[in-house]
């Protein structure tokens, strides 16, 4: 099993819609983050988490919202997803910013 | 404004050379370097990372050199195999934020 897993791996959302990409761990790390990738422009950083009663935004967190149900699961929500939201997104996990972060196999997210 | 560049979309190399992938910095605070390595479908995985304080770190074949004055960050692979073909990101901390590079596509030729 991945350290790292994300659901769903691929999804087709209609513009408006609500839509929630999970992610779980088993690493045992406290920190967890949601990144997405686009053509041209590398990994930005959404959301990120350090325990469960800590949230923070990243440098692009507009239009998204995030949960830290437990340490082990951080979900990442598009409350009214639009086209300009297609993108791969990524979760990942670490013990310290400064250290090995894992990744998951990303989530391909289309909205139309 | 991108603080962390990679101004190299693409790199070919012949298999057995070595393959040098360049990434510069703005923000003179990163305090930790950072290189990923992302095979298509699946999530970046970390390869080699450097402190600020060191200006070279070697783990078998890889080697990443930091050039502080520069603000130059770059990774040698030698010798180059084909299983290295795939996008490479460098990645900067400061405090709690990493900051990544748009990505280099390595691509190792027979």
């Amino acid at each position: 099993d991945a350290d790292v897993t994300q659901t769903p791996r691929n999804r087709i959302t209609k513009t408006g819609k609500r839509i929630m990409l999970e992610c779980s761990q088993t690493k045992g790390h406290d920190r967890m983050y949601w990144y997405r990738q686009d053509p041209g422009l590398g990994l930005r950083l959404i959301y990120y988490s350090f325990d469960v009663k800590d949230i923070n935004k990243g440098e692009i967190s507009d239009g998204y919202s995030v949960s830290r149900q437990a340490q082990a699961k951080f979900s990442l929500s598009l409350e009214s997803a639009i086209p300009n939201q297609t993108a791969l997104y990524f979760c990942a996990t670490s013990d310290h910013m400064n250290t090995e972060a894992f990744f998951g196999q990303g989530t391909r997210l289309t909205v139309v | 404004d991108q603080q962390v560049k990679q101004n190299s979309p693409s790199l070919s190399v012949q298999e057995g050379r070595i393959s040098i992938l360049n990434c510069d910095y703005t923000n003179s605070m990163f305090d930790y370097f950072l290189w990923y390595k992302k095979y298509p479908a699946e999530g970046p995985t970390f390869l080699i990372s450097i402190s600020s304080i060191k200006d070279k770190n070697e783990d078998g074949r890889f080697t990443v050199f930091l050039n502080k004055s520069a603000k130059h960050l770059s990774l040698h692979i030698v010798p180059s195999q084909p299983g290295d073909s795939a996008v490479y990101f460098c990645a900067a901390s400061v405090g709690e934020k990493l900051t990544f590079g748009t990505g280099t596509r390595l691509t190792i030729i027979p």
